[in-house]
């Protein structure tokens, strides 16, 4: 049984420029939820997805954005990037009403 | 926002001791969980305990909870090199987690 996955592992950009995050959930899991790790901090929720929408939001700008598809797997994307958008992003999967998120091994996002 | 404080930020131990980790968090929690991660690497679930218990064990983890003090610790006993790594709580407050900024654990062989 495949756990969350996430790709890709690294990714360097520039600043201004646009990323696309990839998760794909745990089986049988249908909650899909970010969060963005700076170094040395704890991770911060950015938003989660459910039946396709956004259900809640953490406290970030709309150049964060994202997107859940029907079987489950949900993208993130950053517009206009900054500097201080360099961070470990991370994904986790959860089912509806359950409790337990279960997390992707991470993007490491490198702005330049 | 970080919810929760943790306490120490960081502990060096020796194979065998025990270690001891705190978290206090501020607002009302659905449950707790606690965290490892090994360097800057994902995530792995440890345990789970639920507002309406108080103490929880796993293999070596003991966790405890004390929703009157908004407090949480999280005992490994008989700590192993392997358990090297950062661990942190974080609390669920209406599906999403709030976590601290971690406690640095190193045990030395």
């Amino acid at each position: 049984d495949a756990g969350v996955t996430q790709s890709p592992t690294h990714l360097i950009k520039t600043r201004g420029q646009q990323v696309t995050l990839r998760c794909s959930p745990k089986s049988g899991h249908d909650t899909v939820s970010w969060y963005q790790q700076a170094l040395g901090q704890g991770p911060q929720f950015i938003f989660q997805y459910y039946e396709e929408e956004e259900r809640q939001r953490g406290n970030f700008p709309d150049r964060f954005s994202g997107h859940q598809f029907p079987n489950y797997s949900s993208e993130l994307n950053v517009n206009a990037l900054l500097l201080g958008d360099s961070a470990l992003y991370l994904c986790a999967s959860s089912r509806s009403g359950g409790d337990t998120q279960y997390f992707g091994p991470g993007t490491r996002l490198t702005v330049l | 926002s970080q919810q929760g404080e943790e306490d120490p930020q960081a502990l060096s131990i020796q194979e065998g001791e025990n270690a001891t980790m705190n978290c206090s968090y501020k607002t009302s929690i659905n449950n707790l969980q606690w965290y490892r991660q090994n360097s800057g690497r994902g995530l792995v679930h440890l345990i789970l305990i639920r507002s309406n218990e108080r103490e929880k064990h796993s293999g070596r983890l003991r966790v405890t909870l004390d929703t009157s003090k908004k407090s949480s610790s999280l005992l490994i006993t008989a700590s192993r090199a392997a358990d090297t790594a950062s661990y942190f709580c974080a609390t669920d407050v209406g599906g999403k987690l709030i976590f601290g900024q971690g406690t640095e654990l190193s045990v030395k062989p």
